[in-house]
């Protein structure tokens, strides 16, 4: 059974980046496609931002284009979520997720989330 | 984008009870759905995924139907640790999610 922890979450004025991490553990990262997946307070889920086992599929949600940066690291079991020009609207509880292998994929594993917060 | 609608939005049950929240899709998406489950500050757990089949350590009072538009999930006998918010999710093109059903006690 794998785990993915979640880091990097915060307090940020609007205009202003930070960075999340996902340290996975207990399966072969690699061989996955990992996805952040966000939640507003007191709202639903929204998937964000996923990229493939190699890197050479990503996909952004159209309001994070241009401004959120995804990645992975397969040598450390690491993923990345480069957020830049944040907006209020942003704010949310950041979740990775590992997509289950196959195709089409569902979200299997769940870290436990860290929230940023935008504001002024 | 396809859309996803839950009912209801909230739910009153009591320990025992049959509980089935519906899901539909705005447009086909055979049977590519999921549905978690969150309990408040937590992640999300996957149940159910391709309409009808147990993700594995989920207990069998939880089962899945549906294929095309319309989707059910029902929880035969509800027990205390039930009590949640379940979403379900499509897959059939990119990921949406519903807006969630909330279990309460009654």
């Amino acid at each position: 059974e794998g785990q993915l922890l979640e880091s990097g979450g915060g307090f940020i004025q609007p205009g202003g980046s930070l960075r999340l991490s996902c340290a996975a553990s207990g399966f072969m990262f690699s061989d996955h496609a990992m996805i952040w997946v966000r939640q507003a307070p007191g709202k639903g889920l929204d998937w964000v931002s996923g990229l493939s086992g190699g890197s050479d599929t990503i996909l952004y949600v159209n309001s994070v284009k241009g401004r959120f940066t995804i990645s992975r690291d397969n040598s450390k079991n690491m993923m990345y979520l480069q957020m830049n020009s944040l907006r209020a609207e942003d704010t949310a509880v950041y979740y990775c997720a590992r997509l289950s292998r196959g195709s089409p994929s569902v979200f299997d594993i769940w870290g436990q989330g860290t929230m940023v917060t935008v504001s002024s | 984008d396809i859309q996803m609608t839950q009912s209801p939005s909230t739910l009153s049950a009591s320990v025992g009870d049959r509980v089935t929240i519906t899901c539909r899709a705005s447009q086909s998406i055979s049977t590519w759905l999921a549905w978690y489950q969150q309990k408040p500050g937590k992640a999300p757990k996957l149940l159910i995924y391709k309409a009808s089949s147990l993700e594995s350590g989920v207990p069998l009072r939880f089962s899945g139907s549906g294929s095309g538009t319309q989707f059910t999930l029902t929880i035969s006998s509800l027990q205390p640790d039930d009590f949640a918010t379940y979403y379900c999710q499509q897959y059939n093109s990119y990921w949406t999610f519903g807006q969630g059903t909330k279990v309460e006690v009654k």
